[in-house]
């Protein structure tokens, strides 16, 4: 089944403990990126991808760091995080190098306290 | 500085009634403008999408309208179905060279329910 995974889905964690949350799509696609939503604010571009090695910062990417090493995994690392990273996360991919029609990943719910 | 605005913030409608969300941009390099649907607990959902080459796009009951002069475009869902109650959002990105590409902006979203 193509899709894309995210793990881990749930995590509660304390401020200025290093975390990843994994990113993994079986669907051969160039692009991926990570979004986070907010209530009111809409998804928000943290970073993407628009193939291997090569990372551009989207509108949010402060306190966060990413690496596309391989074509189905894209990992978003918070090196130390804070609470107000405390969000909803999604990873998405796209066939197209543009980003045109992304697949979106379930969602991982991060509380940071 | 947002670069997708979205209305309403909610909508409620009755079942067989129209829904419109409208979305307005004010980059002229956007020429792909998606909409996606997102069910409570699930990702966002690609619903529909539109080039500015074109005025209307329609799919089933979903259809697009886009007024490039006004940079303007909408969704419209005839026949509102309690089943399509969940967060619409329209997005915009660019398929050129530059700063945009690669990057997709999305509204803040619109909260349909659709009363039975």
């Amino acid at each position: 089944e193509a899709q894309v995974t995210q793990n881990p889905r749930y995590l509660i964690t304390v401020t200025g403990k290093k975390l990843t949350v994994t990113c993994s799509q079986n669907m051969n696609h160039e692009y991926m990126s990570w979004y986070r939503q907010d209530p009111g604010l809409g998804l928000r571009q943290i970073y993407y991808s628009m193939n291997v090695e090569v990372t551009d910062k989207g509108d949010v990417p402060e306190g966060y760091k990413v690496s596309r090493k391989e074509k189905r995994n894209f990992p978003l690392i918070l090196e130390s995080p804070s609470p107000n990273q405390t969000s909803l996360y999604f990873c998405a991919s796209s066939l197209t190098r543009g980003g045109h029609e992304q697949f979106f990943g379930p969602g991982t719910r991060l509380t940071v306290l | 500085q947002q670069q997708v605005k979205q209305s309403p913030q909610s909508l409620i409608v009755q079942k067989g009634g129209i829904s419109i969300i409208n979305c307005a941009y004010e980059n002229t390099a956007f020429d792909y403008f998606p909409w996606y649907q997102q069910f409570p607990g699930k990702g966002p959902a690609l619903l529909i999408a539109i080039r500015p080459d074109v005025s209307e796009k329609k799919e089933g009951r979903f259809t697009i309208s886009f007024n490039k002069s006004a940079k303007q475009f909408s969704l419209h869902i005839m026949d509102s179905q309690p089943g399509d109650s969940a967060t619409y959002f329209c997005a915009a990105t660019s398929s050129g060279r530059g700063s945009t590409l690669g990057r997709l902006y999305f509204g803040r979203g619109t909260q349909l329910t659709v009363w039975p």
